[in-house]
């Protein structure tokens, strides 16, 4: 059973902070990465993408990938009231079809 | 920006009565996918769908669940004798490949009494 762990919160930071959110995997053969962002009864909104060890920048958000730690994580600069949500972790499968999600981080961003 | 949508966004059945899911996948997208999330719970891969055929189905799609593509743009998910426990948010999502981002649905909601 492939597993997504994530420390499900809630993480709690002022506005202006920069939340770090992490994330471990169990599939070695994983090679999508995926940070989606979920508001209560929503679907979940695409944040960030990363294919390849090292950061990626997107705005604000910043995410990191360390294939043999197994290890994902998203930085969120900055921190708005407005970016207080679920965040999910996904890992694709060895045949990329298929993503296995973490069962999620609860940000709140206190204004 | 070209959108997944999904029909109907809320239904209610009885247990034993069988629904149909339906979703249109972004216009050039070829891979198709349902995932459901249960009240407080993962969301959790249903199957996958490409080329005309089932790539990838887990333990929780069984022989009362089946998808098909009956036309060029809708994508279905049937669940043939509902169950009290199929009660979840269905989300139905599509990528351009296998690799890439898969986008999201707004969901159908659904609660089997």
């Amino acid at each position: 059973q492939k597993e997504v762990e994530q420390n499900s919160g809630p993480l709690s930071v002022p506005e202006g902070a920069i939340a770090s959110l992490n994330c471990t995997y169990s599939d070695r053969g994983s090679q999508s990465f995926f940070w989606y962002r979920q508001y209560s009864g929503k679907s979940p909104e695409l944040i960030m993408s990363i294919y390849s060890n090292g950061d990626k920048e997107d705005g604000r958000f910043t995410a990191q990938l360390n294939k043999a730690s197994q290890y994902v994580s998203l930085l969120i600069r900055d921190s708005q009231p407005s970016d207080s949500a679920t965040y999910l972790c996904a890992v694709d499968n060895n045949a990329g079809n298929m993503l296995t999600f973490g069962g999620g981080t609860r940000l709140m961003v206190k204004p | 920006e070209p959108e997944v949508t999904q029909t109907p966004s809320h239904q209610v059945t009885q247990m034993g009565q069988e629904v149909i899911l339906r979703c249109v996948p972004i216009s050039n997208h070829l891979y198709f996918y349902w995932y459901r999330q249960i009240l407080g719970q993962k969301v959790e891969f249903l199957v996958s769908f490409y080329n005309n055929e089932i790539s990838e189905k887990s333990e929780i799609f069984d022989d009362q669940f089946s998808v098909e593509r009956p036309d060029g743009s809708n994508f279905t998910l049937k669940i043939r004798s509902t169950k009290l426990e199929d009660s979840a948010m269905y989300f139905c999502a599509s990528a351009k490949t296998g690799r890439e981002t898969q986008y999201f649905g707004p969901g159908t909601r659904l609660l089997v009494l």
